[in-house]
This record gives structure tokens, sequence and C-alpha cells, in this order.
């Protein structure tokens, strides 16, 4: 089955300042990469997600890549503000629409 | 709309009692997922189902069973809980095929004692 990873486990950033989180994942025929912010006590919440037939795709301060040669994506989130601090978490899907998450990455922006 | 929904909130158990979670959601949407999340280990499936009386096998199964008997309900069960499945469950909904976004419920908190 798919396997994701998630680097780095905690990140903490000064805000204004831009933080990278990086996901890699073993399935080939994954072809659907979200990403879901989760505050302290709150249910996961999609920010952003990319197919497999983009490489990247921006919303205001977010931004994802995907490299499906490498088999990795990455969120990158600039200009950071205190309420961006939550976990956040990448996941990989197929066509059948499951989702394997990875483990993680709490973010934390310091004032 | 309320979205996706979950009861209870919160639930203490003890070792060896059984109990019902239940999932709603009024988005019409045909498949239903269940998750649970353990710290650093982000979401894992337990089970899932892509429509009206089906359900399957996800990930970490073992100790739970789902039935799917209306398309808007998703019950998980726990018929004889153990302190390993203490944990937070969350119930999610999508559309049919895509893949589509994943919408999450608030979450129930379960303990085992």
């Amino acid at each position: 089955g798919e396997n994701v990873e998630q680097h780095p486990s905690t990140l903490s950033v000064q805000e204004g300042d831009s933080a990278v989180i990086k996901c890699t994942y073993s399935d080939s025929a994954s072809n659907y990469f979200p990403w879901y912010k989760q505050e302290l006590g709150k249910r996961p919440q999609l920010i952003i997600d990319i197919r497999s037939n983009v490489g990247e795709k921006k919303d205001q301060r977010i931004a994802v890549t995907l490299n499906k040669t490498a088999k990795h994506f990455s969120l990158h989130i600039t200009e950071t503000q205190p309420e961006d601090s939550a976990v956040y978490f990448c996941a990989a899907g197929d066509a059948g629409n499951m989702l394997t998450f990875g483990g993680g990455t709490r973010l934390m922006v310091k004032p | 709309n309320a979205g996706v929904t979950q009861t209870p909130k919160f639930r203490v158990l003890k070792t060896g009692q059984s109990m019902t979670l239940l999932c709603a959601q009024d988005m019409n949407h045909e498949y239903m997922y269940w998750y649970r999340q353990d710290p650093g280990m982000g979401l894992r499936l337990i089970h899932y189902s892509v429509g009206e009386g089906t359900t399957a096998k996800g990930e970490v199964p073992d100790g739970y069973n789902v039935s799917r008997l209306k398309k808007q309900n998703f019950l998980l069960g726990l018929e004889s809980a153990a302190p390993s499945q203490t944990s937070v469950y969350f119930c999610a909904s999508s559309y049919r095929g895509g893949p589509y976004e994943q919408y999450f419920g608030p979450g129930t908190r379960l303990t085992v004692t």
C-alpha cells in the first residue's frame, strides 16, 4: 500500500518568515495530494490540493509543488502569521478517493 | 448545512465495554470514512464505505465494526474496548470518484481505562 513520509515533525519560524513542509510518497498510482490544517482541538480542514497533472498551485500565501518523478510534494507558506500555527498534514490519494496521511508537522509561528 | 457531525464528542469506557460512534452528513456524499488519530501518527483509516449498504476495511480495522444502513449515516462500533483504542476518532465524507476533498467531522475523543 501507499506510504507517506512527512518532514519535519515540528517547525518553528519567526512571524513573516517562510515555512516549508515536505512529503514523499511511494505509490506511483497516487494522483491527488491534499494538505490539511488542524488547529488545536479542531477537525482537519483542507487548505490546498494538487493533482498529478499540475506541477505547482498557489493560493495567496500558500503554494504546493509536486515532483511526480521523485515522488515528493511540498507545502510553502510565505509571510507566516501567528494564526498559521497549527498541525499540517499531507496526504496522497488515488482515483478511488482513499487517502494515506503523513505523520503531521506542528508549525509554530513566533510573534 | 451542518456538514459532517459526530456523536458523542467525548466518552470514557472501561476495558471490555462496548459503544457505537455515530457519524452523519447532510451533503449527499456517497463515500464515508472512519479514521483514528494518535499523536505523531497522523490519521489512519479504520473502515470506509463507498455507498449505502457497503463497507470495507482500511489500514487498521481490527477491533472495530461498521455499518452504513442509510446513506447519510456511518456507525463505528467497538465491541470490547481496549486501552489501545484510546484515540481521537474522525469521520469524513466525500463525493464518489474524483478524487475529491474529504470533509471531516469534529471528532470524538475516546478514553479506555
